[in-house]
């Protein structure tokens, strides 16, 4: 089982949609769950942080926080075009002592 | 407002070959890290620097070491390059000696072993 899981896709929503992100992970003392943006050919972008069980809205983003299913999504309102990227979840992994990344799941959005 | 900063941006060496990338961040983080990225399998860490004077291995340490050469920098270094270290390498730093606080990216670097 690898540490930290997302689906890879792509997950192809129509513009205007929500489109609903997930990642599950493995080690239960985790405690900071981070969701990245990559857009082809650059470099990870912070764009959520979240500590606490429940939600975290910032802007058109809403990141879910459920330590006991053990899973963190990622929520995007009113998609874009230019959300169209690769979304990253990195997990800090208190029994390893590092930040673990899954390894993305890409988003299109059509017009 | 540079950030973090990598050089060189892209790279071909052929097998055997030494080389050394660059990393320098001008955010007064006291952590960097070195991370490699391939299809399908995330960002995997190399190494890391928690402050100033100390190194730790990550996940995929072998084949590469690595030098803080001051708060601001910290380069990887290739000694005898093979083909499986083809990929993109990607700086990062965080704010505090913690790598539990998020990180912010350099804009790697795209290198091929021939």
């Amino acid at each position: 089982q690898k540490e930290v899981e997302q689906n890879s896709g792509p997950l192809s929503v129509p513009e205007g949609a929500i489109a609903s992100l997930n990642c599950t992970y493995s080690d239960r003392v985790s405690q900071s769950f981070f969701w990245y943006r990559q857009y082809s050919g650059k470099s990870p972008e912070l764009i959520m942080s979240i500590y606490s069980n429940g939600d975290k809205e910032d802007g058109r983003f809403t990141a879910q926080l459920n330590k006991a299913s053990q899973y963190v999504s990622l929520l995007i309102r009113d998609s874009q075009p230019s959300d169209s990227a690769t979304y990253l979840c990195a997990v800090f992994s208190g029994g390893y002592n590092k930040l673990i990344f899954g390894a993305g799941t890409r988003l299109a959005v059509h017009p | 407002n540079a950030g973090v900063t990598q050089t060189p941006k892209f790279q071909v060496l052929k097998t055997g070959q030494s080389m050394t990338l660059q990393c320098a961040q001008d955010m007064n983080h006291n952590s960097m890290y070195w991370y490699r990225q391939d299809p399908g399998m995330g960002l995997r860490l190399i190494y890391y620097s928690a402050s100033e004077g100390t190194t730790d291995k990550g996940e995929v340490p072998n084949g590469y070491n690595v030098s803080r050469l001051n708060k601001r920098e910290f380069s990887l270094r290739l000694e005898s390059a093979a083909p499986s270290q083809t990929s993109v390498y990607f700086c990062a730093s965080s704010e505090v000696g913690r790598v539990d606080q998020p990180q912010h990216f350099g804009d790697g670097t795209r290198l091929s072993i021939l």
